[in-house]
């Protein structure tokens, strides 16, 4: 199994500004996601990150609001841009792990918790 | 377009006793993952138990297991002999292209357990 870890775990900002979160991961992965988690909803995909290309973001979200980097196998960072309240969150970066003989995990980080006031 | 449905916001269950969740998915592509995730109040999310398009035997994992009805494209997770801290989120979720990696897993909208002492 691959460890995942994020930071910060918990943020509480102004609107209006912006913070980058980190998920680094104990092995290397081809593919990272970034999840969004809304109070009371269910997980949504923001956006897939592949080492040494654009990530692929899904519909209803857009690159100048959350970019993305992925310079490594191990690491990548989200940035909220300009937030507003709405982005009151948990964010989530995920791994993929691709094992032919057995079957294909998905890992979750801990979680960034972010409070836009 | 792939579609997952949890239709059980809510669901209590005595102590030491078995509970069903319901899980029901739409896909086209012959060949997905099924996926079952906790997720306590402290917000990490546990994978439980993972369940192949083209596995025989139903997936089973300790007190988890999966009933998988490929024909109703249902999987159903089953926790057995239930205790106090079961009680959480359970999500169902889905990926398609299995055994390719890269596709994204999308998430139902969850089933709140509730253990009763």
């Amino acid at each position: 199994s691959a460890v995942i870890s994020q930071k910060p775990s918990r943020d509480i900002c102004q609107r209006g500004t912006s913070l980058t979160i980190q998920c680094q991961v104990d092995s290397q992965v081809t593919m990272m996601f970034w999840y969004r988690q809304q109070p009371g909803q269910s997980l949504t995909l923001i956006a897939t990150a592949n080492q040494g290309s654009e990530a692929t973001y899904e519909s209803g979200f857009v690159i100048d609001k959350f970019p993305i980097s992925r310079p490594n196998l191990t690491f990548s960072t989200l940035t909220v841009s300009n937030m507003s309240p709405e982005d009151s969150s948990i964010y989530l970066c995920s791994v993929e792990h691709l094992d032919r003989g057995r079957r294909n995990e998905q890992f979750f980080g801990p979680g960034t918790r972010l409070t836009v006031l | 377009a792939q579609k997952i449905t949890q239709t059980q916001p809510g669901m209590f269950v005595q102590e030491k006793e078995a509970v069903t969740l319901d899980c029901t998915y739409d896909t086209s592509d012959p060949s997905y993952g099924l996926f079952w995730y906790k997720q306590p109040s402290s917000g990490e999310m546990i994978f439980l138990i993972y369940q192949g398009s083209y596995d025989q035997q139903n997936a089973t994992e300790g007190r988890y297991s999966l009933n998988f009805q490929k024909a109703r494209k249902s999987a159903n997770l089953v926790i057995s002999a239930s205790q106090l801290g079961d009680s959480a989120m359970y999500f169902c979720a889905m990926r398609e292209g299995e055994g390719t990696g890269g596709f994204k897993t999308i998430f139902g909208a969850g089933t709140r357990l509730f253990v009763k002492a």
